[in-house]
């Protein structure tokens, strides 16, 4: 099974600021996922194929990355960007998370 | 539109057994893999498993392979979670979600609150 890891696990981001967040996997994948989660609700995807943003997502996201090292970058941070954001791979049969990072504003 | 919602949650004792159902709707449901997440509170997300379009190909996360078993019926277009022997923390909410090809899920449901106490 391939282990994410994601740092930093929690953070805080004045606006207009610019935040990376990595996830580094246990053994080299071919691809990164990403979602954001608010509370209460459900995760929703974000950055797909590690660099393609998901219907809606500001451009100011961006993702990146390849082998066992992977970033989602935020350009100009902005209150709504407050969540927690997952990393996510899928090394068949196995899909396995990251532990999350808590984004706070501010 | 897309839609996938979950139901068949709530209260059940520990050791027992609850069967979970996601409907889903907006699309072609037997042209998809279709997944299982959960999320203790508090906690980050776990996958449970997946499932092929024919259902001849089922893969589940080691820890829950021998509890939780995964099925759907396509004429009805429900995806199905079957858990058994539950405790304590298998007390999450309930995901199911659609996988696109290269194993991201695309769309989620809103989640089903499954509580196991006594």
């Amino acid at each position: 099974e391939i282990v994410l890891t994601q740092s930093p696990t929690t953070m805080t981001a004045s606006p207009g600021e610019k935040v990376t967040i990595t996830c580094r996997a246990s053994s080299s994948v071919n691809y990164m996922h990403w979602y954001q989660q608010k509370p209460g609700a459900s995760p929703k995807p974000w950055i797909y194929e590690t660099s393609k943003l998901a219907s809606g997502v500001p451009d100011r996201f961006s993702g990146s990355g390849s082998g066992t090292s992977y970033s989602l970058t935020i350009n100009n941070m902005e209150a709504e960007d407050a969540a927690t954001y997952y990393c996510q791979q899928w090394n068949y049969p196995s899909i396995t998370f990251g532990s999350g990072t808590k984004l706070e504003i501010k | 539109e897309v839609k996938l919602v979950e139901s068949g949650g709530g209260l059940v004792q520990p050791r027992r057994s609850l069967k979970l159902s996601c409907a889903a709707s907006g699309f072609s449901f037997n042209d998809y893999w279709m997944g299982w997440v959960r999320q203790a509170p508090g906690k980050g997300l776990e996958w449970i498993g997946e499932i092929n379009q024919d259902s001849s190909t089922i893969n589940y996360t080691p820890s829950l392979k021998d509890k939780f078993t995964i099925s759907r019926d396509n004429a009805q277009n429900t995806l199905y979670l079957q858990m058994s022997k539950l405790g304590s923390e298998d007390t999450a909410i309930y995901y199911c979600a659609r996988l696109s090809y290269y194993g991201y899920f695309n769309y989620w449901g809103q989640g089903v609150k499954v509580t196991v106490s006594s």
